[in-house]
């Protein structure tokens, strides 16, 4: 049972936004920056936002993340096929002295 | 361009041990901490270990204290993870990651495809 929850699974049509929260608390997203990683089973992980709202070079605006108190969200507008997979946040938790992964959400594009 | 191929995984019987390695190129590698982590099967990602960039520093989740022991070599551009008396319970697909930093902070902005370790006699 991670630190941080996420719900197991979203879904949205084509074209529509959702978004995927990460819920913790003052001893990881409190007071840590948090980072989102897209998986797509086989594939390398990928780091998509990160310091809670930044986006690597070459990561499309449709990507976005926030924070606030010890929630984080990331968004992901414009919805594509081939935005299915699964989808992680992470921090550092300072009472555990590790980095933590929330249990993934799986989004399914309908 | 980064690139982080790991090695070592395999079929192992259980209480043998597994060295994983993770060659790097395409960045300083002796600037930067690097990561494991591991996914089980029909599980989430979990994070394993970290090191700092010059190999002072190493944090563990907490199950794999005193099991898995994280090293680097600079000299040759690659990590290692060492893993002890392998239990069922460790198959999972590990990945090598790089961290943004030198310490033991995510986030991680380079990852490998991953070795997949399956103990089983």
């Amino acid at each position: 049972q991670s630190v941080l929850t996420q719900p197991p699974s979203v879904s949205a049509a084509p074209g529509q936004k959702v978004t995927i929260s990460c819920s913790g608390s003052s001893s990881n997203i409190g007071n840590n920056y948090v980072s989102w990683y897209q998986h797509l089973p086989g594939t390398a992980p990928k780091l998509l936002i990160f310091d809670n709202n930044k986006r690597p070079s070459g990561i499309p605006a449709r990507f976005s993340g926030s924070k606030s108190g010890t929630s984080a969200t990331l968004g992901i507008t414009g919805l594509q096929t081939g935005d299915e997979a699964d989808y992680y946040c992470g921090t550092w938790d300072s009472s555990l002295s590790a980095n933590v992964f929330g249990g993934g959400t799986k989004l399914t594009v309908l | 361009q980064v690139q982080l191929v790991e090695s070592g995984g395999g079929v192992i019987q259980p209480g043998r041990s597994v060295r994983l390695s993770c060659a790097a190129s395409g960045f300083t590698f002796s600037s930067y901490g690097m990561h494991w982590v591991r996914q089980a099967p029909g599980k989430g990602l979990e994070w394993v270990a970290v090191i700092s960039y010059d190999g002072g520093t190493k944090f563990y989740e907490d199950s794999v204290k005193g099991r898995f022991t994280i090293s680097r070599d600079n000299s040759k551009n690659t990590l290692y993870l060492q893993i002890n008396s392998l239990r069922p319970d460790d198959t999972a697909i590990f990945y090598c990651a790089k961290g943004e930093t030198y310490g033991r902070e995510l986030p991680l902005d380079y990852w490998g495809r991953g070795t997949l370790v399956t103990v089983s006699s």
